[in-house]
């Protein structure tokens, strides 16, 4: 089945530090990739995401790049801000419109003045 | 963009009891809603999909006795956890797509988180 692993957090960074979070992922057709973020006391929302090969999503600042030949979906920012902590889920959508998503664990990202 | 709710935000119940979960889309309909649920430092395991005007289809393991859901309008689906036990106690959160906008996104509501005692 399908599946979704990230990276083990939690994750502190300085603010203007360097991200990156691993996503890595198993399916057996041609997913949809996802990034959504769920800020403190809040649902969770759509970051960014790519729907083929090679796609690069952006949004804010951070950036993923749908690798096909890795399965990998690894999310980044060159510079972080404190009001980007909050946790990060990884997901797939393997059948199109209206589809189920299968997500990874997550990861919280603190983010330090 | 869409706007998906849900009530209560947190409820604490006894042990048997029955305990109902609204969640709502406030700003577009959904045909379709997804439950899930989300155990501390895990990833959210979808339970459901509701589906308006017809039955649920629940994922492998989940019992659907008990975890009742009914999808009555476009706009409002239901999750009752039935005879609630301590290992019911869990994080449920609900998401819908929006079918006048990109239906590959997911809107998620803020979640509910049961405690039974």
């Amino acid at each position: 089945g399908d599946s979704v692993t990230q990276m083990e957090g939690p994750v502190t960074l300085s603010e203007e530090a360097f991200l990156t979070i691993n996503c890595t992922y198993t399916a057996t057709g041609y997913p949809s990739l996802f990034w959504y973020v769920q800020y403190p006391g809040e649902g969770l929302q759509l970051l960014l995401k790519a729907t083929k090969a090679d796609d690069k999503g952006s949004n804010k600042g951070f950036e993923a790049t749908y690798r096909k030949e890795t399965t990998s979906f690894h999310l980044e920012k060159g510079s972080v801000q404190v009001s980007d902590s909050a946790v990060y889920f990884c997901a797939l959508s393997d059948s199109g419109a209206n589809s189920k998503l299968t997500f990874g664990k997550g990861i919280t990202l603190s983010v330090r003045p | 963009g869409a706007v998906v709710s849900q009530h209560p935000s947190w409820v604490i119940c006894k042990s048997g009891t029955s305990v109902k979960i609204e969640c709502r889309s406030l700003d577009f309909q959904a045909t379709t809603m997804f439950w899930y649920r989300q155990f501390p430092k895990q990833s959210l395991m979808l339970m459901a999909t509701s589906n308006e005007g017809s039955k649920a289809t629940y994922e492998q393991g989940v019992e659907k006795d008990k975890f009742l859901i009914n999808h009555a309008s476009l706009t409002l689906s239901t999750l009752t956890v039935t005879s609630a036990h301590p290992e019911d106690s869990s994080f449920y959160i609900c998401s819908a797509p929006n079918p006048l906008a990109d239906q590959e996104t997911q809107y998620f509501g803020p979640g509910t988180r049961l405690l039974v005692l």
